[in-house]
């Protein structure tokens, strides 16, 4: 099973700032096969991007995601309070399996 | 607008298979692969597995032996069975469509259902 470990763990910035997620696989994925997904309280999921650089519906070029390997990124420009959620990746390689998340904070 | 609810009992007693239906509405079963996760507080988010329109299925190999996830394409729904439950498997249980391009991401999804195993 590809584990896949998230830091930090909470995120705590200022609106207009640059949030930086990273997401570790415990073994080589290509970025492909990585979504990301956001997630407000009492809310499903949300997915955000997947397979490199495919959006969702109406998710905005704030979010991007970059890496290669075992390490990557989930890079969110110019932050605003509704960005305020966790943040899950996912790797559908090898089975699926879904990281425990970052809380990102912005106020 | 294609939604999907996640319909079932909330409490299940230890042992025993819980069950849980997830209903499509506004658009077609098509060619999409139909899934569930859930999510608890201790494990985070698992995939428990998918079905595709022809039946066929595919399952989280740490819950295999225990889940059995079915389709009626004539009532636009698919059920999730998962045998022998014990408190570890209490959970917010999601049920959600595969990404149009085939791939293992997940576009829509439901609401969610708690369940709580417990006596």
């Amino acid at each position: 099973e590809i584990v896949l470990a998230q830091s930090p763990g909470t995120l705590s910035l200022s609106p207009g700032e640059r949030a930086t997620l990273s997401c570790r696989a415990s073994q080589s994925v290509t970025i492909s096969y990585l979504a990301w997904y956001q997630q407000k309280p009492g809310q499903a999921p949300r997915l955000l991007i997947f397979g490199a650089s495919r959006r969702a519906t109406g998710i905005p070029d704030r979010f991007r995601v970059s890496g290669s390997g075992t390490d990557f990124t989930l890079t969110i420009a110019r932050l605003e309070p509704e960005d305020s959620a966790v943040y899950f990746c996912q790797q559908f390689a090898d089975s699926v399996t879904f990281g425990q998340g970052t809380k990102v904070e912005v106020k | 607008q294609v939604q999907l609810q996640e319909s079932g009992p909330g409490l299940v007693k230890p042992s025993e298979t819980l069950s849980l239906t997830c209903g499509i509405s506004g658009g077609l079963i098509g060619t999409f692969y139909w899934n569930w996760i859930r999510q608890s507080p201790e494990k985070g988010l698992e995939w428990v597995g998918y079905i595709y329109k022809d039946g066929s299925a595919k399952y989280n190999p740490s819950l295999k032996s225990r889940v059995t996830i079915s389709i009626d394409t004539s009532k636009s729904k698919f059920t999730l069975s998962l045998s022998s439950v014990t408190a570890a498997d209490t959970a917010v249980y999601y049920c959600a469509r595969g990404v149009p391009t085939g791939e293992d991401a997940f576009d829509i999804w439901g609401q969610g259902a708690k369940v709580t195993v417990s006596s």
